[in-house]
Protein backbone atom coordinates (compact mmCIF):
# COMPACT_ATOMS: atom_id res chain seq x y z
CA UNK A 1 0.00 0.00 0.00
CA UNK A 2 1.23 3.29 -0.74
CA UNK A 3 1.62 5.94 1.97
CA UNK A 4 0.43 8.79 -0.13
CA UNK A 5 -3.22 8.02 -0.21
CA UNK A 6 -5.56 10.02 -2.69
CA UNK A 7 -9.09 10.42 -3.21
CA UNK A 8 -11.26 9.32 -5.80
CA UNK A 9 -9.31 6.80 -7.36
CA UNK A 10 -11.74 7.66 -10.81
CA UNK A 11 -13.82 10.61 -11.07
CA UNK A 12 -15.74 11.56 -14.52
CA UNK A 13 -16.96 15.33 -14.74
CA UNK A 14 -18.90 17.92 -16.90
CA UNK A 15 -17.13 20.72 -18.20
CA UNK A 16 -19.29 22.81 -15.85
CA UNK A 17 -18.81 21.07 -12.51
CA UNK A 18 -17.09 21.81 -9.96
CA UNK A 19 -15.12 19.18 -8.00
CA UNK A 20 -12.02 18.49 -5.73
CA UNK A 21 -8.98 15.75 -5.51
CA UNK A 22 -7.42 14.82 -2.34
CA UNK A 23 -4.07 13.78 -1.27
CA UNK A 24 -3.20 13.01 2.11
CA UNK A 25 0.38 11.65 3.84
CA UNK A 26 1.42 11.18 6.73
CA UNK A 27 4.96 10.61 6.75
CA UNK A 28 5.62 14.02 7.87
CA UNK A 29 7.16 15.42 4.85
CA UNK A 30 6.84 19.23 4.39
CA UNK A 31 6.72 18.89 0.75
CA UNK A 32 3.55 18.03 -1.51
CA UNK A 33 3.09 17.99 -5.45
CA UNK A 34 0.64 17.76 -7.42
CA UNK A 35 1.38 16.10 -11.24
CA UNK A 36 -0.26 15.43 -14.49
CA UNK A 37 -0.02 12.71 -16.48
CA UNK A 38 -1.62 11.58 -20.10
CA UNK A 39 -1.16 8.19 -21.47
CA UNK A 40 2.53 7.39 -22.73
CA UNK A 41 3.52 10.22 -21.06
CA UNK A 42 5.55 11.25 -18.39
CA UNK A 43 4.46 13.34 -15.57
CA UNK A 44 4.40 16.93 -15.83
CA UNK A 45 4.86 19.41 -12.79
CA UNK A 46 1.69 21.21 -11.76
CA UNK A 47 2.34 22.71 -8.26
CA UNK A 48 4.83 22.50 -5.50
CA UNK A 49 3.69 23.19 -1.88
CA UNK A 50 6.64 23.42 0.50
CA UNK A 51 5.80 24.16 4.19
CA UNK A 52 2.35 24.97 3.21
CA UNK A 53 3.52 27.58 0.99
CA UNK A 54 2.95 27.31 -2.82
CA UNK A 55 6.54 27.32 -4.27
CA UNK A 56 6.12 26.38 -7.74
CA UNK A 57 2.89 26.72 -10.20
CA UNK A 58 4.13 25.66 -13.69
CA UNK A 59 1.64 27.77 -15.40
CA UNK A 60 -0.73 25.99 -14.65
CA UNK A 61 -4.79 27.62 -15.88
CA UNK A 62 -6.63 28.99 -13.45
CA UNK A 63 -9.29 26.16 -13.56
CA UNK A 64 -6.89 24.22 -11.75
CA UNK A 65 -6.46 25.92 -8.01
CA UNK A 66 -3.96 23.98 -5.61
CA UNK A 67 -4.80 24.17 -1.49
CA UNK A 68 -2.46 23.20 1.21
CA UNK A 69 -4.90 23.37 4.31
CA UNK A 70 -2.19 21.59 6.26
CA UNK A 71 1.69 20.03 6.15
CA UNK A 72 -0.58 16.25 5.83
CA UNK A 73 -3.48 17.37 2.95
CA UNK A 74 -3.13 19.14 -0.51
CA UNK A 75 -6.26 19.33 -2.88
CA UNK A 76 -6.33 20.23 -6.52
CA UNK A 77 -10.09 21.90 -6.80
CA UNK A 78 -11.32 21.97 -10.51
CA UNK A 79 -13.64 24.01 -12.49
CA UNK A 80 -14.51 24.51 -15.70
CA UNK A 81 -12.09 21.87 -17.11
CA UNK A 82 -12.24 20.84 -21.09
CA UNK A 83 -12.09 17.68 -21.94
CA UNK A 84 -8.14 17.82 -22.94
CA UNK A 85 -7.61 17.72 -19.09
CA UNK A 86 -8.35 14.31 -18.40
CA UNK A 87 -5.52 12.31 -17.37
CA UNK A 88 -4.24 10.91 -14.15
CA UNK A 89 -3.07 13.73 -11.34
CA UNK A 90 -0.89 12.44 -9.09
CA UNK A 91 -0.18 13.41 -5.73
CA UNK A 92 3.48 13.26 -4.64
CA UNK A 93 5.69 14.50 -1.28
CA UNK A 94 8.85 14.44 -0.50
CA UNK A 95 11.19 15.81 2.84
CA UNK A 96 12.87 18.76 1.44
CA UNK A 97 16.60 18.11 2.12
CA UNK A 98 19.14 20.71 2.45
CA UNK A 99 21.37 19.00 -0.43
CA UNK A 100 18.18 19.07 -2.70
CA UNK A 101 17.86 14.86 -2.66
CA UNK A 102 13.98 15.23 -3.00
CA UNK A 103 12.98 11.67 -3.21
CA UNK A 104 9.66 11.41 -3.97
CA UNK A 105 7.06 9.22 -2.94
CA UNK A 106 3.62 8.97 -4.84
CA UNK A 107 0.34 8.29 -4.49
CA UNK A 108 -1.72 5.77 -7.55
CA UNK A 109 -3.40 8.69 -8.75
CA UNK A 110 -7.14 10.02 -9.42
CA UNK A 111 -8.02 8.97 -13.29
CA UNK A 112 -10.24 12.28 -13.94
CA UNK A 113 -12.51 12.13 -17.21
CA UNK A 114 -13.98 15.68 -18.12
CA UNK A 115 -16.87 14.73 -20.52
CA UNK B 1 14.77 26.16 -19.75
CA UNK B 2 14.34 22.72 -18.14
CA UNK B 3 14.79 19.86 -20.66
CA UNK B 4 15.60 15.68 -19.44
CA UNK B 5 16.21 13.88 -22.33
CA UNK B 6 15.87 9.85 -22.88
CA UNK B 7 16.70 7.20 -25.40
CA UNK B 8 13.33 7.04 -26.69
CA UNK B 9 13.11 3.07 -26.69
CA UNK B 10 11.48 0.48 -26.67
CA UNK B 11 14.06 -2.01 -25.99
CA UNK B 12 13.02 -5.23 -26.15
CA UNK B 13 15.75 -7.96 -25.05
CA UNK B 14 15.96 -11.54 -23.83
CA UNK B 15 16.48 -12.56 -20.38
CA UNK B 16 19.53 -12.24 -19.03
CA UNK B 17 20.31 -10.09 -21.21
CA UNK B 18 22.40 -6.11 -20.05
CA UNK B 19 20.55 -2.84 -20.73
CA UNK B 20 21.52 0.72 -21.05
CA UNK B 21 19.50 3.74 -20.53
CA UNK B 22 20.80 7.37 -20.93
CA UNK B 23 19.35 10.62 -19.52
CA UNK B 24 20.59 14.10 -20.51
CA UNK B 25 19.49 16.97 -18.79
CA UNK B 26 20.09 20.81 -19.96
CA UNK B 27 20.24 23.13 -16.89
CA UNK B 28 24.08 22.40 -15.56
CA UNK B 29 23.20 23.95 -12.20
CA UNK B 30 21.42 21.01 -11.42
CA UNK B 31 21.84 19.51 -8.37
CA UNK B 32 20.07 15.69 -8.20
CA UNK B 33 19.27 12.95 -10.44
CA UNK B 34 17.68 9.93 -9.97
CA UNK B 35 15.45 6.78 -11.53
CA UNK B 36 12.34 6.00 -11.24
CA UNK B 37 10.39 2.89 -12.37
CA UNK B 38 6.93 2.74 -13.76
CA UNK B 39 4.42 -0.17 -14.19
CA UNK B 40 1.33 -0.15 -16.94
CA UNK B 41 -1.24 1.69 -14.84
CA UNK B 42 0.57 2.44 -11.62
CA UNK B 43 2.09 5.14 -9.68
CA UNK B 44 6.40 5.65 -10.18
CA UNK B 45 8.51 4.55 -7.88
CA UNK B 46 12.14 5.57 -6.71
CA UNK B 47 14.14 2.88 -8.30
CA UNK B 48 17.61 4.74 -7.38
CA UNK B 49 19.30 8.37 -6.28
CA UNK B 50 22.44 8.99 -8.58
CA UNK B 51 25.72 10.28 -6.69
CA UNK B 52 28.23 12.07 -8.51
CA UNK B 53 30.54 8.92 -7.50
CA UNK B 54 27.96 6.51 -9.68
CA UNK B 55 26.27 4.05 -7.35
CA UNK B 56 25.04 0.26 -7.73
CA UNK B 57 22.40 -1.34 -6.24
CA UNK B 58 22.24 -5.21 -7.08
CA UNK B 59 22.10 -5.70 -11.01
CA UNK B 60 21.65 -1.39 -10.83
CA UNK B 61 24.15 0.84 -11.83
CA UNK B 62 23.66 4.78 -12.19
CA UNK B 63 26.72 6.86 -13.29
CA UNK B 64 26.25 10.80 -13.68
CA UNK B 65 28.49 12.68 -15.81
CA UNK B 66 28.10 16.45 -14.77
CA UNK B 67 30.21 17.81 -17.50
CA UNK B 68 28.16 16.25 -20.23
CA UNK B 69 25.07 16.70 -18.34
CA UNK B 70 24.71 12.69 -18.84
CA UNK B 71 23.28 9.80 -16.41
CA UNK B 72 22.95 6.47 -17.42
CA UNK B 73 21.34 3.56 -16.24
CA UNK B 74 22.91 -0.03 -16.72
CA UNK B 75 20.68 -2.63 -15.75
CA UNK B 76 22.58 -6.39 -15.85
CA UNK B 77 21.34 -9.65 -16.15
CA UNK B 78 17.74 -8.32 -16.90
CA UNK B 79 14.32 -10.11 -15.31
CA UNK B 80 11.14 -10.67 -16.49
CA UNK B 81 10.25 -8.41 -13.86
CA UNK B 82 12.59 -5.70 -14.94
CA UNK B 83 9.63 -4.83 -17.64
CA UNK B 84 8.25 -1.37 -16.71
CA UNK B 85 9.30 2.16 -18.27
CA UNK B 86 12.41 3.83 -16.67
CA UNK B 87 12.32 7.51 -16.04
CA UNK B 88 15.01 9.89 -15.61
CA UNK B 89 14.36 12.87 -13.07
CA UNK B 90 16.31 15.73 -12.43
CA UNK B 91 15.89 18.57 -10.01
CA UNK B 92 16.29 22.15 -11.51
CA UNK B 93 17.56 24.90 -9.76
CA UNK B 94 15.65 27.53 -8.44
CA UNK B 95 12.94 26.51 -6.36
CA UNK B 96 13.09 23.47 -4.19
CA UNK B 97 11.02 20.77 -5.52
CA UNK B 98 11.24 21.38 -8.90
CA UNK B 99 11.54 17.52 -9.97
CA UNK B 100 11.20 17.34 -13.79
CA UNK B 101 10.52 13.64 -15.49
CA UNK B 102 12.13 12.99 -18.68
CA UNK B 103 9.87 11.16 -21.58
CA UNK B 104 10.82 7.63 -20.20
CA UNK B 105 11.98 4.56 -21.89
CA UNK B 106 10.34 1.57 -21.99
CA UNK B 107 11.63 -1.85 -21.58
CA UNK B 108 10.46 -5.00 -22.14
CA UNK B 109 12.04 -8.14 -21.25
CA UNK B 110 11.28 -11.63 -23.36
CA UNK B 111 12.12 -15.08 -22.01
Amino acid sequence: DTEVTQTPKHLVMGMTNKKSLKCEQHMGHRAMYWYKQKAKKPPELMFVYSYEKLSINESVPSRFSPECPNSSLLNLHLHALQPEDSALYLCASSQPSGSGANVLTFGAGSRLTVL
Amino acid sequence: RKEVEQDPGPFNVPEGATVAFNCTYSNSASQSFFWYRQDCRKEPKLLMSVYSSGNEDGRFTAQLNRASQYISLLIRDSKLSDSATYLCVVEFGGSQGNLIFGKGTKLSVKP
